[in-house]
C-alpha cells in the first residue's frame, strides 16, 4: 500500500524566506510526527499530532517553526524567515494510533538554506 | 527508553546472512526492541520489532536472548541494496503516553560487498 509521502523532495531557499513542507500520512493513521535530521546526526523530534487533540509542540526549536494538520490527514510544516542552521532533512512519520505504535517514515524533504 | 549499544560498522558478503548485534542490558520488562534502517539519503525504514519471542517477517528475523539483554537482527540473504545504517532502539510500545519521540543512536553501518 501507499506509504508516507512528502513534498517537495528537495528545497533550496534563500536566508530569510519562508518555506512550507508537506506530509501525507498513511491512510487511516491518526498520529503524525515531524522530525529533522541534520547531516550525520540523529533524529530530532519536532512536533506530534494525534487525532483532534492539541499537538505536542515541545520539540519546535523556535517560534519561526509551526505546523498544522488539517482534517486529520495532511500536515504542513512552515519555517518562517529561514536561517542557514535550518538546513536539514525534515522527516514525517505516521502511526496507526498514538504513543508507542510503530512509526513509518516518509522519504524526507532536504532543505538547504543559502 | 533504555540505551542500546551497537558496533559502528560491519561488512557482509552478498548472498550471505548478515547478523547485526545489539546490547540493551538495561531494558525494562515493558520495552520492545525495534529495528529501523536508513539507506543513504532516504527516510528511516521500519524493519521489525519484538518483546521477548523471536520474530520473523519478509525482511528479517529478530532473535532476542532469554534474558532480553541483547538481540540480533538477521538478514538471511544480504543484497547490495541492504547497505545502510541499522538502528536498534528499545521503547515502550503502549497506547497513549509520551513515549512517541523516537531517538536513534549511532547505529551500525552495514556494508554488503559483492
Amino acid at each position: 500500500g501507499a506509504g508516507v509521502s512528502q513534498s517537495p523532495s528537495n528545497k533550496v531557499t534563500e536566508k530569510g524566506k519562508d518555506v512550507e513542507l508537506r506530509c501525507d500520512p498513511i491512510s487511516g493513521h491518526t498520529a503524525l510526527y515531524w522530525y529533522r535530521q541534520s547531516l550525520g546526526q540523529g533524529l530530532e523530534f519536532l512536533i506530534y499530532f494525534q487525532g483532534n487533540s492539541a499537538p505536542d509542540k515541545s520539540g519546535l526549536p523556535s517560534d519561526r517553526f509551526s505546523a498544522e494538520r488539517t482534517g486529520g490527514s495532511v500536515s504542513t510544516l512552515t519555517i518562517q524567515r529561514t536561517q542557514q542552521e535550518d538546513s536539514a532533512v525534515y522527516l514525517c512519520a505516521s502511526s496507526f494510533s498514538s504513543g508507542g505504535d510503530t512509526q513509518y517514515f516518509g522519504p524526507g524533504t532536504r532543505l538547504t538554506v543559502l | 527508553d533504555a540505551k542500546t549499544t551497537q558496533p559502528p560498522s560491519m561488512d557482509c558478503a552478498e548472498g550471505r546472512a548478515a547478523n547485526l548485534p545489539c546490547n540493551h542490558s538495561t531494558i525494562s520488562g515493558n520495552e520492545y526492541v525495534y529495528w529501523y534502517r536508513q539507506i543513504h539519503s532516504q527516510g528511516p525504514q521500519y524493519i521489525i520489532h519484538g518483546l521477548k519471542n523471536n520474530e520473523t517477517n519478509e525482511m528479517a528475523s529478530l532473535i532476542i536472548t532469554e534474558d532480553r539483554k541483547s538481540s540480533t537482527l538477521i538478514l538471511p540473504h544480504a543484497t547490495l541494496r541492504d547497505t545502510a545504517v541499522y538502528y536498534c532502539i528499545v521503547r515502550v510500545a503502549t497506547k497513549g503516553g509520551s513515549n512517541y519521540k523516537l531517538t536513534f543512536g549511532k547505529g551500525t553501518l552495514l556494508t554488503v560487498n559483492p
